[in-house]
């Protein structure tokens, strides 16, 4: 039963070009999370997607930083004109529901290196 | 609003060492709690969930209770090992409060030395 998997693990993107960044959830799940992490600091979480639908952006930057999660296929997170400040490791999660006590399942992350 | 407050780290142990790592919470329902471990390059694995109040969680030899009077979850081991070496996060996950959106803590890094 594979878990949820992101790719690539490793982005390595000059400054002005854009990163995407996939995320397949878990086998049924329709509930993925983005998050990003700095170094030495916690989860920041960034947007909240069903499929077809953004359920909750409010993390996101109002500029450069988009999300889908399409019918078919992965979640994308779309980051334009990179800066170095974007720099940081993206983590996806997926959960079957929304019921207060369902944990959710990362994986394994993106790191972004912006130069 | 929702909040979780960890205690700073890094804590640095001994092998064989008993461990606390403390987390306070404030939330506006009635929230389920989680302890994730994440290792050094990893995602976030769930160590272990507590769903109301005086349950205990439990998994690899952690152990955290959920005390809904002093609204703590602290997650305890009675002997770390070097593998347990990682981050720690606390998390509280209210739909009662009106968001789907999981609430984490800032993360405590454990260091066990040989």
């Amino acid at each position: 039963n594979a878990g949820v998997m992101q790719n690539p693990r490793h982005l390595v993107r000059r400054r002005g070009q854009e990163a995407r960044l996939r995320c397949s959830p878990m086998k049924g799940h329709s509930h993925v999370y983005w998050y990003r992490q700095l170094p030495e600091e916690g989860l920041k979480f960034m947007v909240y997607l069903q499929k077809e639908n953004i359920i909750d952006e409010s993390g996101m930057p109002k500029e450069r930083f988009s999300a889908e999660f399409p019918k078919e296929g992965p979640s994308i997170l779309r980051i334009q004109q990179v800066v170095r400040g974007d720099s940081a490791a993206y983590f996806c999660a997926s959960s079957p529901g929304t019921s207060g006590n369902v944990e959710q399942y990362f994986g394994p992350g993106t790191r972004l290196t912006v130069t | 609003g929702n909040s979780v407050t960890q205690m700073e780290g890094p804590v640095t142990l001994s092998e064989e060492a008993f461990l606390t790592i403390n987390c306070t919470y404030t939330a506006t329902g009635y929230p389920s709690l989680f302890w994730y471990v994440q290792y050094p390059g990893e995602g976030l694995q769930l160590l272990l969930k507590a769903t109301k109040a005086d349950d205990k969680g439990s998994n690899k030899g952690f152990e955290a209770t959920y005390r809904k009077e002093t609204t703590s979850f602290h997650l305890e081991k009675g002997s770390v090992q070097v593998s347990d070496s990682a981050v720690y996060f606390c998390a509280l996950s209210d739909q009662g409060g009106g968001s789907y959106i999981p609430t984490f803590g800032r993360g405590t890094s454990l260091i066990v030395h040989p």
